[in-house]
């Protein structure tokens, strides 16, 4: 079965300039997570999507940061503009909503962006 | 203070037990995991305990959890250098519908 898939796995980028991350989850995970990863942190939760509703965005910064998953499956994250504290490790993950499983988060391997 | 909090490293010799600690403030929680991640790499699960239980054991790995102190342990026998890592603690509080609350890691080394 594959992964979380994740996409570009390095950006590097000047301030002020947009970028945008995408994520295609595992096959018929309906919830689907985006983290930021500041170095030397854990993984904070910028939004959650139940299929493709946004149930809790409460971390998001909205007036640069915007997300969407239309179809309910893969799902982009966009900054715009960027700015120099942006740089961190962006991590998508997803979980199924079944008994017992739903607690499981399976994370992709991040884009690593820098912001120069 | 932070909601979870861990050590920030820890040393071990290959072939000993590697025992990685975290505290946690929300009585509420309900869910308790440990994350295992490789340089450039996401976040691995490796475990996971409901709140309702003091012991879970899968293979190298045995996870304690002391509900009254709010503590947590993963403890790793036989550690091999390939288990050298950042292991990262988390909380899932009641009510959060799985949203999850990591502490800053615990690096481990292993060294031959």
């Amino acid at each position: 079965e594959a992964g979380v898939v994740q996409s570009p796995r390095y950006k590097i980028i000047e301030k002020k300039q947009p970028v945008a991350f995408w994520c295609n989850p595992i096959s018929g995970h309906n919830t689907l997570y985006w983290y930021r990863q500041n170095l030397g942190q854990g993984p904070e939760l910028l939004i959650r999507y139940e299929n493709e509703e946004a149930v809790d965005d409460s971390q998001l910064p909205k007036d640069r940061f915007s997300a969407e998953r239309l179809k309910g499956v893969d799902s982009t994250l966009k900054i715009q503009p960027a700015e120099l504290g942006d740089s961190a490790v962006y991590l998508c993950a997803s979980s199924a909503r079944s008994s017992g499983s739903q607690y499981e988060q399976y994370f992709g391997p991040g884009t690593r962006l820098t912001v120069t | 203070g932070e909601d979870v909090e861990q050590s920030l490293f820890l040393s071990v010799r290959e072939g000993d037990s590697s025992v990685i600690n975290c505290t946690y403030t929300d009585s509420s929680s309900t869910y308790l995991y440990w994350y295992k991640q490789e340089p450039g790499a996401g976040l691995q699960l490796l475990t996971y305990i409901f709140s309702n239980m003091d012991m879970k054991q899968d293979q190298r790995l045995t996870v304690l959890l002391n509900k009254k102190d709010k503590h947590l342990s993963l403890r790793i026998a036989d550690t091999q250098t390939g288990d050298s890592a950042i292991y990262f603690c988390a909380e899932s509080k009641r009510g959060s519908q799985g949203n999850l609350i990591f502490g800053k890691g615990t690096k481990l080394s292993v060294k031959p």
